[in-house]
């Protein structure tokens, strides 16, 4: 059965500050998803890594992923204030029908 | 404007009454997913669907039922057999031949009276 777990499942830090988020999982797989979601709100898509060694940055946001680690990070580089949220990995089951997602990670970033 | 639809944005339920949530989408997507987000956890998939008149249980499909009889159309149906449905709905849809990448509908918050 795939689990997937996050850590920290919470974070406080300070604007400026560089942090990584880690997302591990269970079961072998190739594909997995980086999410956010704002308090009250839906998810948004923020990264889809497809291979082993696959990278994808887009402004302070960093994604990466080691397949034969089962692990992926998200790297915050300079957090502002706006990137509070809380940030959900998901893992494609083998054979990809569906999701499994990780518990979450709440960011907060302090002034 | 492609995207997905959910209505309502709020529903109250008296106990032992059954709802039906609305997910529509205009992605073209073959495939479709009804979520469960309970307050400060992560999402649980109830149902999803691959084709049209065709879908499968996930891991918490006690109490609830959908239909595929349209592309676009995927309703989930929250039985009185589901005893604590106050939660936040969320249904998404995606392209399985290209990335897989899933799109989410804006939500249904459901509270149970």
């Amino acid at each position: 059965e795939l689990k997937v777990e996050q850590n920290p499942l919470f974070l406080s830090m300070q604007e400026g500050k560089n942090y990584t988020i880690y997302c591990n999982y269970s079961t072998t797989s190739d594909r997995l998803y980086w999410y956010r979601q704002d308090p009250g709100k839906s998810l948004e898509s923020l990264f889809v890594l497809l291979s082993n060694g696959a990278v994808k940055q887009e402004g302070r946001l960093m994604a990466s992923l080691d397949t034969k680690a089962r692990l992926s990070t998200l790297h915050i580089t300079a957090a502002v204030h706006d990137l509070s949220a809380t940030y959900f990995c998901a893992v494609d089951r083998l054979g990809g029908q569906n999701f499994v997602f990780g518990p979450g990670t709440r960011l907060s970033v302090l002034p | 404007d492609g995207g997905i639809t959910q209505s309502p944005k709020y529903l109250f339920r008296k106990e032992g009454q059954n709802v039906t949530l609305s997910c529509e989408q205009n992605l073209n997507h073959d495939a479709m997913y009804w979520y469960r987000q309970d307050p400060g956890q992560g999402l649980r998939l109830i149902y999803y669907s691959q084709i049209v008149n065709d879908f499968q249980k996930g891991d918490i499909a006690e109490g609830y039922s959908v239909s595929r009889e349209k592309k676009e159309s995927f309703p989930l149906t929250v039985t009185s057999a589901q005893k604590n449905p106050t939660a936040f709905y969320l249904c998404a849809s995606s392209m399985r031949e290209f990335n897989n990448e899933q799109f989410f509908g804006p939500g249904t918050r459901l509270t149970v009276l």
